[in-house]
């Protein structure tokens, strides 16, 4: 049974559109992440919610909209995709504070 | 700006031997410590992690802090190739949400 899950595995869009990805874990944990890879490998925060209550926002194009319906759901909304904003997102989930215990198997953005 | 530290690689240890992976942190404050393995392609697995009170080992892994040079280790024993992946270090502060992650060290076990 997967503990954190992510559709779609991999999304391919044109510039301009605006797509979503869809992050649930079901360990039960309290808070959850989004993070970003970039072709050179970094791995960088950018939003983490706790008990759907935004917690982290880093700088990040307002472009990118978080939603939490509940605790168990972290939505990732992009508007207006760009070139710069190809790259594997991750969503994680962490039972309190403290770091991300378990990422999900990630979403390959590809923007053309 | 904290910055977390990793030499990239490759680095590659024979089998059977032990793998020494290091990082530095600029945040004098941290006082959490994370290593993530990650296969290429696949997303990141945590490894272990500890606090600033004390080093920590889990199997043929162990993660040690030097507090006073800002560095923490990750030590692998008996390395197999199936270790061949790259470690993140991640550095974050006490019962922060953020961790900020290195760049990430490429190891390689040759058979």
């Amino acid at each position: 049974d997967t503990a954190v899950s992510q559709t779609p595995k991999y999304l391919v869009t044109q510039m301009g559109n605006d797509k979503s990805i869809k992050c649930e874990q079901n360990l039960g944990h309290d808070t959850m992440y989004w993070y970003k890879q970039d072709s050179k490998k970094f791995l960088k925060i950018m939003f983490s919610y706790n008990n759907k209550e935004l917690i982290i926002n880093e700088t990040v194009p307002n472009r990118f909209s978080p939603k939490s319906p509940d605790k168990a759901h972290l939505n990732l909304h992009i508007n207006s995709l760009e070139l710069g904003d190809s790259a594997v997102y991750f969503c994680a989930s962490s039972p309190t504070s403290g770091g991300a215990r378990v990422f999900g198997p990630g979403t390959r953005l590809t923007v053309l | 700006q904290k910055e977390v530290e990793q030499n990239s690689g490759p680095l590659s240890v024979p089998e059977g031997a032990i793998a020494s992976l290091n990082c530095t942190y600029s945040d004098r404050g941290s006082q959490s410590f994370f290593w993530y393995r990650q296969y290429s392609g696949k997303s990141p697995e945590l490894i272990m992690f500890i606090y600033s009170n004390g080093d920590k080992e889990d199997g043929r892994f162990t993660a040690q802090l030097n507090k006073a040079s800002q560095y923490v280790s990750l030590l692998i024993r008996d390395s197999q190739p199936s270790d061949s992946a790259t470690y993140l270090c991640a550095v974050g502060g006490a019962g922060s949400y953020q961790l900020t992650f290195g760049k990430g060290t490429k190891l390689s076990v040759i058979p």
